[in-house]
């Protein structure tokens, strides 16, 4: 069984780019939830994708928007990057919908800095 | 709002003490989810445990023990005769069923450094 992958697993912006993120979830999984976690913070909720559909979104601006693929796997846009996006990016995936019951399996995380 | 506190932001023993993480939350629902994740130096969280609101038995797992208090909405975590590969952050989360469905709220983390 494979695990939740995350690409690439760095990445350097400079502040006004735009930069995609990647994440495999774990087989069988058919939610994805992503995570921002500043350094020495705690990860905070960004968004969550359930069967290809936006389900719940954090409180981050539209500048952060997100697919989700046929196969669930999905992509974290970040449009105007700004220093304070420099964080680790988590993905998590669960099985079988939204309940809170479902255990997330998180990735390795890509590491955002932004200069 | 939900809300997850761990007041202790570091904690440093040495090998073979005993030690507790505190954990603290805040939460409207009846029906919640509390976790613990550890995240070592590589990033990746690390599940620990799950646990619901309606069940307050107490957990242990090898060295690893809950303690889950709906009076004092607390679910605190201790390490038995720690070891230095338990040096990492550790993370409680809460998810509410009602409210948020599977999206967790977490805690600011604690950082356990264990000496040899």
């Amino acid at each position: 069984e494979t695990g939740v992958t995350q690409s690439p697993t760095h990445l350097i912006k400079t502040r006004g780019q735009q930069v995609t993120l990647r994440c495999s979830s774990q087989s069988g999984h058919n939610t994805v939830s992503w995570y921002q976690q500043a350094l020495g913070q705690g990860p905070q909720f960004i968004f969550q994708y359930y069967r290809e559909e936006e389900n719940g979104r954090g409180n981050f601006p539209p500048r952060f928007s997100g697919l989700q693929f046929p196969n669930y796997s999905s992509e974290l846009n970040v449009n105007a990057l700004e220093l304070d996006d420099s964080a680790l990016y988590l993905c998590a995936s669960s099985q079988e919908g939204v309940s809170s019951y479902n255990e997330q399996f998180f990735g390795p995380g890509t590491r955002l800095t932004v200069l | 709002a939900q809300k997850v506190t761990q007041a202790q932001t570091e904690i440093s023993v040495v090998e073979k003490e005993d030690v507790t993480l505190d954990c603290v939350y805040e939460t409207r629902d009846t029906t919640y989810y509390l976790f613990w994740y550890k995240q070592p130096p590589s990033g990746e969280l690390v599940f620990l445990i799950r646990r619901n609101s309606f069940d307050e038995q107490n957990e242990i797992s090898g060295r690893y023990s809950w303690n889950f208090q709906k009076s004092t909405s607390s679910f605190n975590f201790t390490i038995t005769a720690s070891q230095v590969v338990d040096s990492a952050v550790y993370f409680c989360a809460l998810s509410e069923e009602e409210t948020s469905g599977s999206r967790l709220t977490f805690g600011e983390g604690t950082q356990l450094t264990v000496n040899p």
